[in-house]
C-alpha cells in the first residue's frame, strides 16, 4: 500500500485480556520498528525486525510483550495479560534499509489501546 | 546512550508571528537528527532532517532547522506562523553506524505548538 496501516485504530480491553495489533508496512520496506506512545509523551522504542529477523527487542517492557514478523511484511505485536500502565498508542514504522545515510521511517496512524 | 532534550512542553505564538522550537541531543558523535510532526489522531510525519550535508536544513511546509554542533541544538523555525501549524512537534536523533539492527530513533517529550488568531 501507500502507507504504513495500523489495526484496529482503537482497542479497549479489560485489564487481563491479551491484545493484538496489527502493522501492514510500506510494501518492499525491510526495516520495521515499534513504538509506545504514553499519553504527552514522545515515542519509545520497542523493537525492530530486518525481513523477519527480530534483531532488536530491547525496548519491550516485560515479558508479556511480543512481536512476530513471520513472513516479514505483516507484524503483529501481541500483549499478554494487559495492564492498566500499557494504555498508550503504539506506532508501527518501517523504512528501506539503505546501507549508507540516513533511513527515513514512515509511521502509521498508530493503535491507541486503553486497558480498563 | 544518546538523548533529545526538547525545551518547552508548550509553545503558543500569534498567527503570522516566529515560530521556535528547541532541540538539544546528547551524542558522542555527531548524529542523524530529525523533526517528526504529528497532527491529533494521526502518525508522525517528517518535517525535516540532517545528515551532514548543510547545517541549515529546509522541510516541508516552510520549517526550517538548524544543526549547531558547537551548541549540540538543532531548533525548528518558521518565519511566520499559519493556523495550520498547530500540532505536537518532536525531534528525534539516529546513530550514523550501527553494528546490528537498524538507526532506530530516540525521540524528545514533544512540544505543542497553539496558534493564536
Amino acid at each position: 500500500g501507500a502507507g504504513v496501516s495500523q489495526s484496529p485504530r482503537y482497542k479497549v480491553a479489560k485489564r487481563g485480556q491479551d491484545v493484538a495489533l496489527r502493522c501492514d508496512p510500506i510494501s518492499g520496506h525491510v526495516s520495521l520498528f515499534w513504538y509506545q506512545q504514553a499519553l504527552g509523551q514522545g515515542p519509545e522504542f520497542l523493537t525492530y525486525f530486518q525481513n523477519e529477523a527480530q534483531l532488536d527487542k530491547s525496548g519491550l517492557p516485560s515479558d508479556r510483550f511480543f512481536a512476530e514478523r513471520p513472513e516479514g511484511s505483516v507484524s503483529t505485536l501481541k500483549i499478554q495479560r494487559t495492564q492498566q500502565e500499557d494504555s498508550a498508542v503504539y506506532l508501527c514504522a518501517s523504512s528501506l534499509n539503505r546501507a549508507s545515510g540516513a533511513n527515513v521511517l514512515t509511521f502509521g496512524a498508530g493503535s491507541r489501546l486503553t486497558v480498563l | 546512550a544518546q538523548s533529545v532534550t526538547q525545551l518547552g512542553s508548550h509553545v503558543s505564538v500569534s498567527e503570522g508571528a516566529l515560530v521556535l522550537l528547541r532541540c538539544n541531543y546528547s551524542s558522542s558523535v555527531p548524529p542523524y537528527l530529525f523533526w517528526y510532526v504529528q497532527y491529533p489522531n494521526q502518525g508522525l510525519q517528517l518535517l525535516l532532517k540532517y545528515t551532514s550535508a548543510a547545517t541549515l536544513v529546509k522541510g516541508i511546509n516552510g520549517f526550517e532547522a538548524e544543526f549547531k554542533k558547537s551548541e549540540t541544538s538543532f531548533h525548528l523555525t518558521k518565519p511566520s506562523a499559519h493556523m495550520s501549524d498547530a500540532a505536537e512537534y518532536f525531534c528525534a536523533v539516529s546513530d550514523r553506524v550501527v553494528i546490528q539492527g537498524a538507526q532506530k530513533l530516540v525521540f524528545g517529550q514533544g512540544t505543542r505548538l497553539t496558534i493564536n488568531p
